[in-house]
């Protein structure tokens, strides 16, 4: 089956700064990657999802790079805020038969230093 | 528009107990998830119901069932709980037409002692 694998697992960033996290994949059959937020206490919150036929997207701070030759894709997310604080999961997927068969990464805790 | 929904929010049961978690949408998904969450485990998938009237077993479905009731409910059943299925329960459902975005309940958070 589908293995994912999430770098660094934790990560502190002063603020203003950049943090990217990464993620490599095993099954060449993934084609959407989501990218999850959980605050802690809440529930896990869709940030910026990219498909296999995108090799990179933007939303504001946040953007995501797909390389699928290497099977890898990373979280960036820039000018770091205090806000941008929580841990982040990224997640391989492919739809098979009539669901969505999702794979996530163990997390990594991101912290904000103001 | 409520969303995901889950009930309870907390439990605490004794080994060899029962509980049903409670899971409904109100957005019209066809698929719905049932997950587990552990520190330092990410999130597992338990059971899915790709449809009204089907289930399918996950990743880690042993001291597990589920219910589709119909197409807004999905609920998980522990018939005897044990110390290891203390976690975080998360529900989750998706449509196709919608790009396949899992939206998650808040969660129960579920001690077994």
């Amino acid at each position: 089956g589908e293995n994912v694998e999430q770098h660094p697992s934790t990560l502190s960033v002063q603020e203003g700064d950049s943090a990217v996290i990464k993620c490599t994949y095993s099954d060449s059959a993934s084609n959407y990657f989501p990218w999850y937020k959980q605050e802690l206490g809440k529930r896990p919150q869709l940030i910026i999802d990219i498909r296999s036929n995108v090799g990179e997207k933007k939303d504001q701070r946040i953007a995501v790079t797909l390389n699928k030759t290497a099977k890898h894709f990373s979280l960036h997310i820039t000018e770091t805020q205090p806000e941008d604080s929580a841990v982040y999961f990224c997640a391989a997927s492919i739809r098979s038969g009539g669901y969505q068969k999702v794979t996530f990464g163990t997390g990594t805790k991101l912290q904000v230093i103001p | 528009n409520a969303g995901v929904t889950q009930t309870p929010k907390f439990q605490v049961l004794k080994t060899g107990q029962s509980m049903t978690l409670q899971c409904a949408q109100d957005m019209n998904h066809n698929s719905m998830y049932w997950y587990r969450q552990d520190p330092g485990m990410g999130l597992r998938l338990i059971y899915y119901s790709a449809s009204e009237g089907t289930t399918d077993k996950g990743e880690v479905p042993n001291g597990y069932n589920v219910s589709r009731l119909n197409k807004r409910e999905f609920s998980l059943r522990l018939e005897s709980a044990a110390p290891s299925q203390t976690s975080v329960y998360f529900c989750a459902s998706s449509d196709p037409s919608l790009a396949d975005t899992q939206y998650f309940g808040p969660g129960t958070r579920l001690t077994v002692l």
